[in-house]
Parts: C-alpha cells; structure tokens; sequence
C-alpha cells in the first residue's frame, strides 16, 4: 500500500463547470503523476509533479491544470469541463531508486455531461 | 514519439490453458514495468525488468525482456479465474533529468473462463 488517496471517487458534472480531483499520498513521495485512462489508450501523461511548485506538461495537458503546493497533495483541474474529458483518471507515485516504478491510487470516474 | 503496442488486445480463454501477452516498443527501454489492473481499481505494479535478456519469475506468471531491450513478454501458464483482468505493459527511457514519466501500452484484457 504506497499511502494514496483520491477524492472524490466519482463525480458527474455539466459542460462547462470547473472540477478539481485531489491526490493525497502519505510517505513523502516526490514526484506524483495525474493519468487519465480510456477504453483501448492504456494510461496517458496529463501532468506531473517534480517537487512543490515544480510541475510539467505531459502528453494530454491540454485543457487540464495542475497545482503542488505541498509535497502531499496534488490537485487536478479542469477548468471548463468538455464531454471529451469523461474518463478515469488515476493519481501515482513514483518510488525511489533509478527503475521509475510507479504507484497508482484507487482512481476516480469523472463522467461530463 | 515512443510507441508501445501490446497484442493481443484482448483474450478469452477457458481455466488450465497457457497464454503469452506480448509487448513491443520503438525505442529502447530504459526499464520495463508489468502491471495489472482489475475492475474499478487503479494499476497494480507485478515486476520492473531492466537487463536485456532478463527472466523474471511471478508463481505462474514469467516475465521476460528481449535482448535489445525493445520488447516483453509475458506468459502465464496454466491460467486461473484469477488471472482475470486487465494486463499493462510500461516503458520507461530514463535518461538525464530522469522525470520518471512512463508510456503505456493499450493494455491486454484477459479473461479466465472456469
């Protein structure tokens, strides 16, 4: 159990309206990862977090927002949500050491209307 | 850009038969993870092979990475109702300034049919 928590679970939400989803991890992890996960793309990179403050742009950002202000949690926003955006989306730690084993919370299903 | 295929995409077998799960990159791996995910659940990470050649062992489950470091496989034997779920192959370059950042496959659904 690497300590990782998603809130909330499930969301449903109109077009148009910001959501946030938040990724909370107990062990002092530094870096932490947002992926989104639809029917036959596997996981893709949203954003990423290197340590607080320190962010980078994965290969979906577009339309996506992240913050890390401190080294526990890290938010997901979305800032006008599109119908395109319904999707799983799964919060992970990256363990220490050179092999960039990755753990994933329990995941939350956002669905967009 | 890194492309990592996974075949077959899906499988349905009956329980006791065998089955190999395959994955195929474009680029060399740095390291290579295998996870596992059941429904409603996130990623379970299953083993990280990072020398060409490499065999990895997991009760019924073997794991091998190709020599030139550009491919996986993994074979299950004699297969379970348990073994159900949905199989993740994930590559990463690693390099300088090492992100961590990992490209998955699409994932091989796997069904056990008892």
């Amino acid at each position: 159990d690497a300590g990782i928590t998603q809130s909330p679970r499930h969301k449903v939400t109109e077009t148009g309206t910001p959501v946030t989803l938040r990724c909370h991890q107990t062990e002092n992890h530094r870096y932490m990862y947002w992926y989104r996960q639809d029917p036959g793309h596997g996981l893709r990179l949203i954003h990423y977090s290197y340590g607080v403050k320190d962010t980078d742009k994965g290969e979906v950002s577009d339309g996506y927002s992240v913050s890390r202000s401190k080294t526990e949690d890290f938010l997901l926003t979305l800032e006008s949500a599109t119908s395109s955006q319904t999707s799983v989306y799964f919060c992970a730690i990256r363990s220490g050491g050179s092999r960039n084993e990755q753990f994933f919370g329990p995941g939350t299903r956002l669905t967009v209307l | 850009t890194q492309l990592l295929e996974q075949s077959p995409q899906f499988l349905s077998i009956q329980e006791g038969e065998n089955l190999t799960v395959y994955c195929n990159s474009s680029s060399v791996f740095s390291s290579l993870q295998w996870y596992r995910q059941e429904p409603g659940e996130g990623p379970v990470l299953l083993v990280t092979v990072v020398t060409g050649g490499e065999v990895k062992k997991l009760k019924r489950l073997t794991f091998q990475f190709g020599d030139a470091r550009k491919d996986s496989s993994l074979h299950i034997t004699a297969a379970q109702p348990g073994d159900t779920g949905l199989y993740l192959c994930a590559e990463s370059t690693g390099g300088s300034g090492n992100t961590g950042k990992l490209i998955f496959g699409q994932g091989t659904t796997l069904q056990v049919k008892p």
